[in-house]
């Protein structure tokens, strides 16, 4: 079955400081893989998607992620965090393909980030 | 586009009712999916819709949850004879059925459930 693995249950960063945020995952077949973000009482917001080509992808609010095949690792990354960064971070696989039609996600637990002005 | 709403936003109620949440996907996305997000916890799938059709349901849907999607639109989730376990965010989700897309989900606010 597949799982994912998010290390760290709370980070707190200062502002300007540059944040990495772990991500292992399980997954028998080819992953989708994905880091939504969700701010408190909110839904998930989309930061960025990889399932294949170049193993380091561009998000929005600048963030980026680097797929390591060999490592099971997706982990989110960006070089200088603002304020308004404070959230929680989820990383989530899917199947790149389905023959049921489903592409249910299996989720980590999230990384909840602070941060500090 | 005006994203994918949910209704209501919370919602507070006695253990033993039951309640309704409907959920209204991105407009022609015919893939919608039901998670239950506890405190401390990751979203956990629970449902699946491809049009009208219910393809693919979770374990963690007890018989006392059920969910429809009549005209292949708006869903609803409902619970009957709620437990205080039930106690969780639901999350819905869309996808486009067909292209690159169709294996992006596009969230919900969530509907907040609190069984006193």
């Amino acid at each position: 079955a597949q799982s994912v693995t998010q290390p760290d249950i709370h980070i707190t960063v200062s502002e300007g400081a540059s944040l990495e945020l772990r991500c292992n995952y399980s997954y028998g077949a080819t992953p989708y893989l994905f880091w939504y973000v969700q701010s408190p009482g909110q839904g998930l917001q989309l930061l960025l998607k990889y399932f294949s080509g170049d193993t380091l992808v561009q998000g929005i609010k600048g963030f980026e992620a680097e797929f390591k095949r060999s490592q099971s690792s997706f982990n989110l990354r960006k070089p200088s965090v603002h304020w308004s960064d404070a959230a929680e971070y989820f990383c989530a696989v899917g199947p790149l393909y389905s023959g049921a039609g489903s592409y249910q996600l299996t989720f980590g637990k999230g990384t909840k980030l602070s941060v500090i002005p | 586009d005006t994203g994918v709403s949910q209704d209501p936003r919370h919602k507070i109620t006695k253990r033993g009712q039951n309640v309704t949440f409907r959920c209204d996907p991105i407009s022609e996305h015919n893939r919608l999916y039901w998670y239950r997000q506890t405190l401390g916890q990751g979203p956990e799938f629970l449902t699946y819709f491809q049009n009208e059709a219910q393809l693919e349901k979770s374990r963690l849907l007890s018989d006392r949850f059920s969910a429809e999607r009549p005209k292949g639109s708006f869903s609803t989730l409902e619970i009957q004879r709620t437990e205080q376990g039930d106690s969780a965010m639901y999350l819905c989700a869309s996808s486009p059925g067909r292209g690159g897309a169709k294996n992006i989900q596009y969230f919900g606010a969530g509907t907040r459930l609190s069984v006193l």
